[in-house]
């Protein structure tokens, strides 16, 4: 299947770093994104990391994917109040003729206190 | 333009009437994707556009949905009699040669 998981809710004060972390089950996937949403906005794309890598860092984030475990972490460095937002993981699979479609995680509500 | 644009922003409409909303994908983009998000179940896939290949419809949720797109740019999808599950917001998304899908701001969608 295609199921992504991922936790619901982080609380984290200003200046610490956040983890997020999700899991996915299907090992076909080819890149494995992380995007972000504000309130009434869009999805921003964050980064992401092709499937045969196992960290990638840009700027304050860190992507990590264990694909054994098929496991995929976001760490954000010092953490912003601006960084509030809901953070969701997702997995590309290519099926047949449809490259790219993606499978998302319910998303992780990232709340930062000042 | 510099980013993939959707119309309306908003949309309130009668259950039982007809709604279009439009995807203007980032020019150049060859695939486009659909997808909605709704609180009962998170983002989930309703068709891909890939240039002039049939598109993959197999994401949408009943025969009232469909979804064209002409000259292989602009996309509209189309709600008929319009049910209020059908209540979520809508988002575009495209991709080019790099395998990175860039969505749009989406469209909120409520039947009353």
């Amino acid at each position: 299947g295609e199921d992504v998981e991922q936790s619901l809710f982080l609380s984290v004060r200003e200046g610490d770093s956040s983890v997020i972390n999700c899991t996915y089950t299907d090992s076909s996937s080819t890149y494995l994104y992380w995007y972000k949403q504000e309130p009434g906005a869009g999805l921003q794309l964050l980064t992401y990391i092709f499937s045969n890598m196992d960290m990638k860092q840009d700027q304050r984030l860190t992507v990590l994917l264990n694909k054994k475990d098929k496991h995929l972490s976001l760490r954000i460095a010092d953490t912003q109040t601006g960084d509030s937002a809901i953070y969701f993981c997702a997995e590309s699979i290519d099926r047949g003729s449809t490259l790219g479609r993606l499978y998302f995680g319910r998303g992780t509500q990232l709340t930062v206190w000042p | 333009g510099a980013g993939v644009s959707q119309s309306p922003s908003n949309k309130v409409t009668e259950k039982g009437k007809d709604v279009e909303l439009r995807c203007d994908p980032i020019s150049g983009h060859t695939a486009l994707y659909w997808y909605r998000q709704s609180l009962g179940q998170g983002l989930e896939f309703l068709i891909y556009f890939q240039g002039n290949s049939a598109p993959d419809k197999s994401g949408l949720p009943s025969d009232r949905f469909s979804a064209e797109r002409t000259g292989g740019s602009v996309s509209t999808l189309t709600i008929q009699r319009t049910q209020q599950e059908d209540s979520a917001v809508y988002l575009c998304a495209s991709r080019g040669s790099q395998e990175t899908q860039y969505f749009g701001p989406g469209t909120r969608l409520l039947v009353l």
